[in-house]
């Protein structure tokens, strides 16, 4: 158990539709992450919030934002899906803003777009 | 972004074989980290690697990163059904520095 938590786990929906996925990482720790990994692209980088704000940002689609809370936890919100969206989304979290050390990720929210 | 790529994709080996899955890069990398990942989990680190030439140990896993920070290399001796999973490497990357990973070798040790 990596003390990362991500709801919920499997998710099926329609194209076009909007859904929000959570995270509350480990006790202690800031940073968030959020990766994407399909059979076809690997697990990409999409966008990290450290304490609340926006800290960096990689391969991150304009139909999906993100956002930490003062509670620390994150919700991924995806929007106008399309069947390309169908995916692995892992959270993970970090104590520092930097990414030299270890990641710790929760299980994964497997979204299925039909 | 700097890419790691990693080979092979896919190794099906035989319960007590040994096997060495590698990880390439055209750039420099101040650290390198291997995660392994199993079926409906997130991957878990098992190594990080920082200084050139280094060499470490994990009971039968050795990790080695490269003279020249570009590569890394990960041997597992005597494979066991419980090494299967997905081994990724991973480097800082990017402005931020964030963690990019490679594609991963999909290892399957047969008993």
């Amino acid at each position: 158990d990596s003390g990362v938590t991500q709801t919920p786990k499997h998710l099926i929906t329609a194209t076009g539709q909007r859904v929000t996925l959570r995270c509350s990482p480990r006790s202690g720790d800031l940073s968030v992450y959020w990766y994407q990994q399909s059979l076809d692209q690997g697990l990409q980088f999409l966008i990290q919030y450290y304490n609340g704000e926006e800290r960096a940002k990689g391969n991150i689609l304009e139909r999906f934002s993100a956002q930490q809370f003062p509670d620390l936890h994150s919700e991924l919100n995806l929007s106008s899906l399309e069947l390309g969206d169908s995916a692995l989304y892992f959270c993970a979290s970090s104590v520092g803003a930097t990414n030299t050390g270890e990641l710790f990720f929760g299980e994964g929210s497997r979204l299925t777009v039909l | 972004t700097q890419l790691l790529e990693q080979s092979p994709q896919f190794l099906s080996i035989q319960e007590g074989e040994n096997l060495t899955v590698y990880c390439n890069s055209s750039s420099v990398f101040s650290s390198l980290q291997w995660y392994r990942q199993e079926p409906g989990e997130g991957p878990v680190l098992l190594v990080t690697v920082v200084t050139g030439g280094e060499v470490k140990k994990l009971k039968r896993l050795t990790f080695q990163f490269g003279d020249a920070r570009k590569d890394s290399s990960l041997h597992i001796t005597a494979a066991q059904p419980g090494d299967t999973g997905l081994y990724l490497c991973a480097g800082p990357s990017g402005s931020a520095r964030q963690l990019t990973f490679g594609s991963g070798t999909q290892l399957t040790v047969l008993p």
